[in-house]
């Protein structure tokens, strides 16, 4: 059974750009979350995805936006980029069968964002 | 609000040396308590989890226990190999939407 992918592994932007990150969850999930990881911030909530709907959003700005697609895939978005967006980019899916938090979230390998 | 209170890092053991890595966290509810481990430029893979108080969880000679009376989720293992070295955060989730992370523990063991 294949993981979690997210595309691409490595992005480098200029301060102003925008940016898309893409991730495929494992097969048969259809919750995906986002999270930003920094050496000063540690792992930090973004948004949560389930059926297409985002469900619950962490307190970031509004240039933070993702969606999801029919196939459960998703893409997170970021706009004007600053050099604090800099930053380990994980997405992670899960199988959410009850919906009571039981289940575990499996991670992607990340994407590695740098801004210049 | 959720949150989850590791261990300051970084800790360095000898191979074989016992491991403990605390965990305390603050959650109304019941959360599911989970550890993940992260190794040098990899995402988050699942150690173990326990999703109910008093459950232990387990996972390549890792051992945990769900403690609601101390609302604690402290990690152990006996016996410390070098590919153990990682960085190893506790997390607990209230509801399927989110996870809440501790800030992450670096262990180092030599040879």
């Amino acid at each position: 059974k294949a993981g979690v992918t997210q595309t691409p592994r490595y992005l480098i932007k200029t301060r102003g750009q925008q940016v898309t990150l893409s991730c495929s969850p494992i097969s048969g999930h259809r919750s995906v979350s986002w999270y930003q990881q920094t050496p000063g911030q540690g792992l930090q909530f973004l948004f949560e995805y389930f059926s297409e709907t985002q469900r619950n959003k962490g307190n970031f700005p509004g240039r933070f936006s993702g969606r999801q697609f029919s196939n459960s895939r998703s893409e997170m978005n970021v706009s004007t980029l600053e050099l604090g967006d800099s930053a380990l980019y994980l997405c992670a899916s899960s199988f959410e069968a009850t919906g009571w938090g039981d289940t575990e979230a499996f991670f992607g390998q990340g994407t590695r964002l740098t801004v210049v | 609000g959720d949150s989850v209170t590791q261990m300051e890092g970084p800790v360095t053991l000898s191979e074989e040396a016992f491991l403990t890595i605390n965990c305390t966290y603050t959650a109304t509810g019941y959360p599911s308590l989970f550890w993940y481990v992260q190794y040098p430029g990899e995402g988050l893979q699942l150690l173990l989890k326990a999703t109910k108080a008093d459950d232990k969880g387990s996972n390549k000679g890792f051992e945990a226990t769900y403690r609601k009376e101390t609302t604690s989720f402290h990690l152990e293992k006996g016996s410390v190999q070098v590919s153990d070295s990682a960085v190893y955060f506790c997390a607990l989730k209230r509801s399927a939407r989110q996870l809440t992370f501790g800030s992450g523990t670096q262990l180092t063991v030599l040879p």
